[in-house]
């Protein structure tokens, strides 16, 4: 079982539309999330960083972490066809070591 | 501010082969990662340097090897190519090694193996 689970999709959405992705995880002591946005044949872009349980929002984005569920959620709004892009989870412990453990990422379409 | 540079972004070898790839991190920054991505496993972890020194590694076989320089500039070098190498690989830069520190990615190098 991988340390960090994410649905890969693809998901569609029309211009305009709230976009929900989600990540699970195994391992409790995990205490950074990220979420990374890649578009094509680009390397990830850093979306949002947040620490611990709690909500962060960020212009049309808004991260949450449930930790008691290992559960953490990036939702989008107003969604624009220049947010089409694969997303990627991401997560760290809190042991001084710098390495990231990624989902598989979801690839989104946003229609116009 | 200069990203995260990476060289080559594309290169094609045969099995068997070697490569070193090559990764300039962002100006000031001291700690530098390497993952690698494939369709199948998504990005996968392989090392972190921080001032010349492995400071923690994945788990990828001893064929994965790298180093990093003073000037914080770091190479990977894969010995005898398997066709499951063929990957795109991505260099981070953070400015110190810490868990929580923003790491920055490069564009990648999209490596081959035929």
């Amino acid at each position: 079982q991988k340390e960090v689970e994410q649905d890969p999709g693809p998901l569609s959405v029309p211009e305009g539309a709230i976009v929900s992705l989600n990540c699970t995880y195994s391992n409790s002591a995990f205490q950074y999330f990220m979420w990374y946005r890649q578009y094509s044949r680009k390397g990830p872009e850093l979306l949002m960083y947040t620490y611990s349980s709690g909500n962060k929002e960020d212009g049309r984005f808004t991260a949450q972490v449930d930790k008691s569920s290992k559960y953490i959620s990036l939702f989008i709004r107003d969604s624009q066809p220049s947010d089409s892009a694969t997303y990627l989870c991401a997560m760290s412990r809190q042991t001084g070591a710098n390495s990231l453990f990624f989902g598989t990422g979801t690839r989104l379409t946003v229609i116009p | 501010k200069a990203g995260v540079t990476q060289t080559p972004r594309y290169l094609i070898k045969t099995r068997g082969q070697q490569v070193t790839l090559s990764c300039s991190p962002i100006s000031g920054h001291r700690s530098v990662s390497w993952y690698q991505q494939t369709p199948g496993q998504g990005l996968q972890f392989l090392f972190e340097y921080f001032s010349e020194t492995q400071r923690n590694k994945g788990n990828f076989p001893g064929r994965f090897s790298g180093r990093q320089f003073s000037n914080s500039r770091s190479e990977m070098n894969v010995s005898t190519l398997e066709l499951g190498d063929s990957a795109l690989y991505l260099c981070a830069s953070s400015f110190s090694a810490g868990d929580g520190e923003t790491q920055y990615f490069g564009p990648g190098t999209r490596l081959l193996v035929l």
